[in-house]
């Protein structure tokens, strides 16, 4: 099956540094993946659509200067967290869709935790 | 935001069926109904997906009200490892988003 891997699962970064997380669609291309981040015990937020060749979008109280989104081919998406601080500590999620979004199922990264110290 | 409600929580023993509720009474006509569940610490997985009628598959089946205003997923026979939240979801605008979910406990 269609599989979305993130990289890396989890990353430890010093406050005020920029921390970069990978989404890759392994054996389809995807051109729009979604960005999600999660706290503890709490749902997915979903953070950005990112579409291929063109600007991401973002949702109401999401900071596109801190929240860097690239989508740069078919099978690649990143997400920069620029200027990190401990309350971006989170998990963030990806998922990218095979074919018509909205009647295919969606495929998820297994997640990148991220602790800023 | 397309809404959906859902039981905080549910229990179920082990190799019992599970139905799992969710009410959706603003759905419009051409939203999908999509299910996904997340185990600790992964990503959310794919259960089933579905329009109007009910829908089956290897994990699970959908069983759709004829008004669309909820829908029900069931686990034919829960295990351990079907322990997990379970987000109900209308596929609405492009985009998926999340509700709080059902975490469902199965007791051995």
């Amino acid at each position: 099956g269609a599989v979305v891997s993130q990289h890396p699962s989890r990353v430890i970064c010093k406050s005020g540094t920029s921390v970069k997380i990978e989404c890759r669609s392994l054996d389809f291309q995807a051109t729009t993946m979604f960005w999600y981040r999660q706290f503890p015990k709490q749902s997915l937020m979903l953070m950005a659509t990112s579409n291929e060749g063109s600007k991401a979008t973002y949702e109401q109280g999401v900071e596109k200067d801190k929240f860097l989104i690239n989508h740069a081919s078919l099978t690649l998406s990143t997400l920069t967290v620029t200027s990190a601080h401990p309350e971006d500590s989170s998990f963030y999620i990806c998922s990218a869709h095979r074919g018509f979004l909205m009647n295919t199922e969606a495929f998820f990264g297994q997640g990148t935790r991220l602790t800023v110290v | 935001d397309a809404k959906t409600t859902q039981p905080n929580s549910m229990e179920s023993n082990e190799e019992e069926p599970v139905h799992l509720p969710c009410n959706h009474s603003t759905i419009s006509g051409t939203d999908y109904i999509h299910w996904y569940r997340q185990l600790p610490s992964q990503g959310p997985e794919y259960v089933i997906h579905g329009l109007t009628s009910n829908v089956n598959n290897r994990m699970a089946s959908l069983a759709i009200a004829e008004d669309r205003k909820s829908s029900t997923l069931i686990l034919h026979r829960a295990t351990l490892r079907d322990a997990a939240v379970y987000y109900c979801i209308l596929f609405r605008d492009d985009k998926i988003i999340f509700g709080k979910g059902t975490r469902l406990h199965i007791l051995p």
